[in-house]
């Protein structure tokens, strides 16, 4: 049964920190989408890649996020230094050719203190 | 930019009956897609049906259908025979090809409760 894996489920850590977020996408799927998701925005798109490339990562606060994909196999998003704002779910999706159906993994959520 | 709009926070619905959730998008596209994802209390984000804007035919997926609506921008979701397991917030979503890539933003969602 393919799923999107993400790592880790559940992550606290103090302010300053920072984090690393990863994302296995379905085997063969070329798109890959980072949302996050708090109760006062809902899901915000926050980057997302083609055929490992970014293409748009305007969502995403440049000066501490950042956002990867070293292959084809492993997306990873960090945020350094890390701050109580940015406590969420961080969410992975992929998906692959023209209006997929993205397959979300089960979110990361962190909590900064 | 692409909006989705959910007017509705929250609604409930008793066993067995159906409820109809509401969304509403803008757009200046003609070929794009929509979607209904479910979160329930374990915040997996799952699929429950998927339309594409080409196509006059509303989805069906078993209890779940839509009514789209493309003159109107109005995409809502109608869930028949009710049950427990139905309740999740729901969240409509706009897919359009932009480029090389897609542009896949989410209204804020509806919380559904469905009763006993």
């Amino acid at each position: 049964d393919a799923r999107v894996t993400q790592t880790p489920r559940d992550k606290v850590t103090e302010m300053g920190q920072e984090v690393t977020m990863r994302c296995q996408p379905i085997l063969g799927h070329n798109t890959v989408f980072w949302y996050r998701q708090t109760m006062m925005q809902g899901l915000e798109l926050l980057a997302y890649f083609r055929n490992r490339a970014p293409l748009d990562d305007s969502g995403m606060p440049k000066d501490r996020f950042s956002a990867e994909m070293p292959d084809a196999t492993l997306a990873t998003l960090k945020i350094q230094p890390s701050e109580p704002r940015d406590s969420a779910v961080y969410f992975c999706a992929s998906g692959r050719g023209q209006g997929f159906e993205a397959f979300f993994g089960q979110g990361t959520r962190l909590t900064v203190v | 930019a692409q909006t989705v709009t959910q007017s509705q926070p929250e609604m409930s619905v008793q066993e067995a009956e159906t409820v109809t959730l509401s969304c509403t998008y803008d757009t200046s596209e003609n070929n794009y897609y929509l979607f209904w994802y479910k979160q329930p209390p374990s915040r997996q984000m799952i699929l429950v049906i998927r339309q594409e804007a080409y196509k006059q035919q509303n989805a069906t997926e078993n209890r779940f259908s839509v009514n789209f609506q493309k003159a109107a921008k109005s995409f809502s979701l109608k869930i028949s025979d009710s049950q427990l397991g139905d309740t999740a917030m729901y969240f409509c979503a706009f897919m359009k090809q932009i480029n090389y890539g897609q542009n896949f933003v989410f209204g804020p969602g509806t919380r559904l409760s469905v009763l006993p």
